[in-house]
């Protein structure tokens, strides 16, 4: 599975768009890069997915580099309930299992 | 839909003693579940993957002894803390891959407090 790193903490004003980057270099060509977050004490939470083209949802926009070596997540209008630690990671449908890196701590602020 | 319930969601116990916890895919069948394990201010610790009618694969590291796990049906995992002791005060989420998502994107439970006193 693919190694990210991702920046340890980032602020974001409230009502601004944050942009969360996540490197996967050493990612497969067939990982998927998933996207969660984490609240404090819950379990985390699914955002979004993407192999090669740029995705959105209701949640977020997904940016991925053309060489699939970095991607950026979006949340175009952060709120205070989007702070967050926010974990990128690349899924296989060959591997069972995918490691999780450290994560972004996203505080956002009034 | 593609929801895993866990429960408890916290459980205080004493030293010696043995937890229980479920996780439950609600509305899917899951061959494989995770069991993680997280410190404060950390990131989850792949403890083990639970595999439907098969033993555990444990993690490097992890008490095959300590840290039970039985998946006997597709819908149910359970992770059992045996002989707790204060120091196995953690944060334990399991997590189940979904059919529905591509590469079998996973859902979390929400993730039992246990704190052994």
């Amino acid at each position: 599975d693919a190694k990210t790193t991702q920046p340890p903490s980032m602020d974001c004003a409230e009502g601004r768009a944050a942009n969360l980057p996540c490197n996967h270099s050493t990612i497969s060509g067939n990982e998927y890069v998933y996207w969660y977050r984490q609240i404090h004490s819950q379990g985390p939470q699914y955002i979004i997915h993407g192999l090669k083209n740029n995705e959105t949802n209701e949640m977020a926009s997904l940016i991925i580099t053309e060489d699939r070596k970095s991607s950026t997540l979006i949340l175009p209008h952060a709120t205070l309930r989007d702070t967050a630690v926010y974990y990128c990671i690349g899924i296989n449908t060959n591997a069972g299992k995918s490691t999780f890196g450290d994560g972004t701590t996203l505080t956002v602020k009034p | 839909g593609a929801v895993v319930s866990q429960h408890p969601s916290r459980v205080i116990c004493k030293s010696g003693t043995s937890v229980k916890i479920e996780c439950r895919s609600l509305d899917f069948q899951a061959t494989t579940m995770f069991w993680y394990r997280q410190f404060p201010k950390k990131s989850l610790m792949l403890m083990a993957t639970s595999n439907e009618g098969s033993k555990a694969t444990y993690e490097q590291g992890v008490e095959k002894d300590k840290f039970l796990i039985n998946h006997a049906s597709l819908t149910l995992s359970t992770l059992t803390v045996t002989s707790a002791h204060p120091e196995d005060s953690s944060f334990y989420i399991c997590s189940a891959r979904v059919p529905g998502l591509p590469s079998y994107g996973y859902t979390f439970g929400s993730g039992t407090r246990l704190t052994v006193v």
